[in-house]
Parts: C-alpha cells; sequence; structure tokens
C-alpha cells in the first residue's frame, strides 16, 4: 500500500498570503496524484488532477506541482473561502490511498 | 450535470448487515468505475472499494474484505455496498463516487454521503 504523507497537518493562515502544501508517496505514484478539498459538512471537490491539472471551475490560485513521490499544492493570494482541509490522493495504485489532511484555517 | 445519491445509512448493531445504495445520473453509468470512499466522525477520507464499469472487477480495502461488497446494476443507474459483519470502527459518512474514466483515473466526482453509525 502507499502510504502519503501530507505536511503541514494544520496552518492557520491570513488573506491574501500563500500557502503550500506538500504530499510524499511512499513509493513513487508517476503523476497519478490528486488533490482535493473538503469544507466542513460538504463532500470533497476535486481541485487538481494528474500532479498539474486544473479541474473544470477551479480557481486559477489553485495550483499544483511534482511528480514521482513528491508534490505541491499551492494556493495563491489566499481567500476567506479556501477554508477547508484539503487531501491528496494517489490512483497509482489499489488500493488507492489518501492522504491524512490538512487543515487550513484563516484568521 | 452529474448528480449521486447515497441511501440506506442508519443506526446498526455490531455484527449485523446494512446495504447502502447510490442513484447515479447525468452521465453514463455504465460507462464509468465507481467507489465507495468513507470518512469517520473527525477524521480523513478512506477508501473502500472500486467497482469497474462492466461490475466484473472489484477491489477492497484490507480493512473491510470479506465482509462488504460492492455492486452495481448498470439497467438502473445504481450502485451499491453491502456490509456484513459490522463494527463500531465501521461508523462514517459513506460515500460514492465516480471517476473520470480510464486506468488509473481520478476520482471526480462525489455524492453527499451517508452516515452509517454501528452501536448497541
Amino acid at each position: 500500500e502507499i502510504v502519503l504523507t501530507q505536511s503541514p497537518d494544520f496552518q492557520s493562515v491570513t488573506p491574501k498570503e500563500k500557502v503550500t502544501i506538500t504530499c510524499r508517496a511512499s513509493q513513487t505514484v508517476g503523476i497519478s496524484l490528486h488533490w482535493y478539498q473538503q469544507k466542513p459538512d460538504q463532500s470533497p471537490k476535486l481541485l487538481i488532477k494528474y500532479a498539474s491539472q486544473s479541474f473544470s471551475g477551479v480557481p486559477s490560485r489553485f495550483s499544483g506541482s511534482g511528480s514521482g513521490t513528491d508534490f505541491t499544492l499551492t494556493i495563491n493570494s489566499l481567500e476567506a473561502e479556501d477554508a477547508a482541509t484539503y487531501y491528496c490522493h494517489q490512483s497509482s495504485s489499489l488500493p488507492r490511498t489518501f492522504g491524512q489532511g490538512t487543515k487550513l484555517e484563516i484568521k | 450535470q452529474v448528480q449521486l445519491v447515497e441511501s440506506g445509512g442508519g443506526v446498526v448493531q455490531p455484527g449485523r448487515s446494512l446495504r447502502l445504495s447510490c442513484a447515479a445520473s447525468g452521465f453514463t453509468f455504465g460507462s464509468y468505475a465507481m467507489h465507495w470512499v468513507r470518512q469517520a466522525p473527525g477524521k480523513g477520507l478512506e477508501w473502500v472499494a472500486v467497482i469497474l464499469y462492466d461490475g466484473d472487477n472489484k477491489y477492497y480495502a484490507d480493512s473491510i474484505k470479506g465482509r462488504f461488497t460492492i455492486s452495481r446494476d448498470n439497467s438502473k443507474n445504481m450502485l451499491y455496498l453491502q456490509m456484513n459483519s459490522l463494527r463500531a470502527e465501521d461508523t462514517a459518512v459513506y460515500y460514492c463516487a465516480r471517476d473520470s474514466g480510464g486506468a488509473a483515473a481520478e476520482i471526480e466526482y462525489w455524492g453527499q454521503g451517508t452516515l452509517v453509525t454501528v452501536s448497541s
């Protein structure tokens, strides 16, 4: 099983700040790494697919990069509505796995 | 638009069974693999199972293997999760989800979830 480890677990940030969340895989996943946003009491929503491709309708301030075992989700100019928990997810092999999540709090 | 609506959750005693359903609409159901993903209260996401488009291939997380069965009825646009021998640690919101198609495809759309509580 591929273990995905995100950092940090929690971050308190101010609006307009730039945020970087990392996801490290225990073995290579190529670019089959995806990012989701989950707001309280809502289901997850796809933000970034295949490491760097933005999903339809996602604001341009969200971007992703990386390949192999190290990946990054970047949020430029954070907005209050970005308060959420962010998860990475690998589809390279079964069983599918998720990172433990990174909770963003807006100050 | 893609809609996934789960049902069948509730409170069930340990050791008992429950069947979850997911009604799909807004896309050609029989063309996509479908997943179940769960989330225990206050915890992260845990992948449970996937069934490929034709229903012939199914894969499970080790934590539920042998107790849960995923199935689908493409004629009714329905996905199911039969859960047997339920344990307290199976308590979670269960999400039905669709991938984007193709090998190693990302999970693209999620339902709103249905809560399963295993308690005596």
